[in-house]
């Protein structure tokens, strides 16, 4: 099994739709999750962290199950400017910190 | 904040010629810095990491070694480039529990 999985999609959706984004993980002892966006040919930039509790930040709200063992991602309001992929990134909580990156899912927001 | 500077931006190369990519970090002091692979159409593969001068961990044996010969430099080396070596390289330093990435060079071995 995939250690971070993901739906690469594309997402095609129109400006002002809703989408949400999945991805499961693997390691039930991973302690830290993120979810990045990464512009084409552009290094992964951290978005927003994701809560036990979840969290909003804009129109971005992103939530966690720690049973199912997946985190979401939710973007309202979707504009031009969102196109990019969305990665989920989990720190799979071992003895040195790293993160261990899902492949991605695109999403296209079309006028 | 942390600021990564990662040269070159880009980089076409001859198989079975050197590699040296150099990441330089700004900003602060002690790092755990990374080396990242992002081949096209795939996700990041970690190379290396390293918590202080002098230590490094491999994750994936191949064609490429690093090294950290001070506290806010990591460099990515390789004796002999292969065609697989091609791919999108990115430098990060962590920071609180995520990473901060420097802007990557684009490596194409022909």
């Amino acid at each position: 099994r995939k250690e971070v999985e993901q739906d690469p999609g594309p997402f095609n959706v129109p400006e002002g739709a809703t989408v949400a984004f999945n991805c499961t993980y693997s390691n039930s002892a991973s302690q830290s999750f993120f979810w990045y966006r990464q512009d084409c040919r552009k290094e992964p930039k951290l978005l927003m962290s994701v809560y036990s509790s979840g969290n909003e930040d804009g129109r971005f709200t992103a939530q966690l199950n720690r049973a199912s063992q997946y985190i979401s991602l939710l973007i309202r309001d979707s504009k031009l400017s969102d196109s990019a992929t969305y990665l989920c990134v989990v720190n799979m909580g071992s003895g040195y910190s790293t993160l261990t990156f899902g492949k991605g899912t695109m999403l296209l927001v079309s006028p | 904040s942390q600021t990564i500077h990662q040269w070159p931006a880009t980089l076409v190369q001859p198989v079975g010629s050197p590699l040296s990519l150099e990441c330089t970090v700004e900003g602060t002091s002690n790092p755990n810095l990374y080396w990242y692979r992002q081949a096209a159409g795939r996700g990041l593969q970690l190379l290396f990491y390293s918590v202080g001068i002098g230590q490094i961990s491999s994750e994936v044996p191949q064609n490429l070694s690093a090294s950290r010969p001070q506290d806010r430099q990591f460099i990515l080396s390789s004796k002999k480039l292969l065609l697989s070596d091609s791919g999108f390289y990115l430098c990060a330093s962590q920071t609180g529990y995520g990473y901060t990435f420097g802007s990557g060079t684009r490596l194409t071995v022909v």
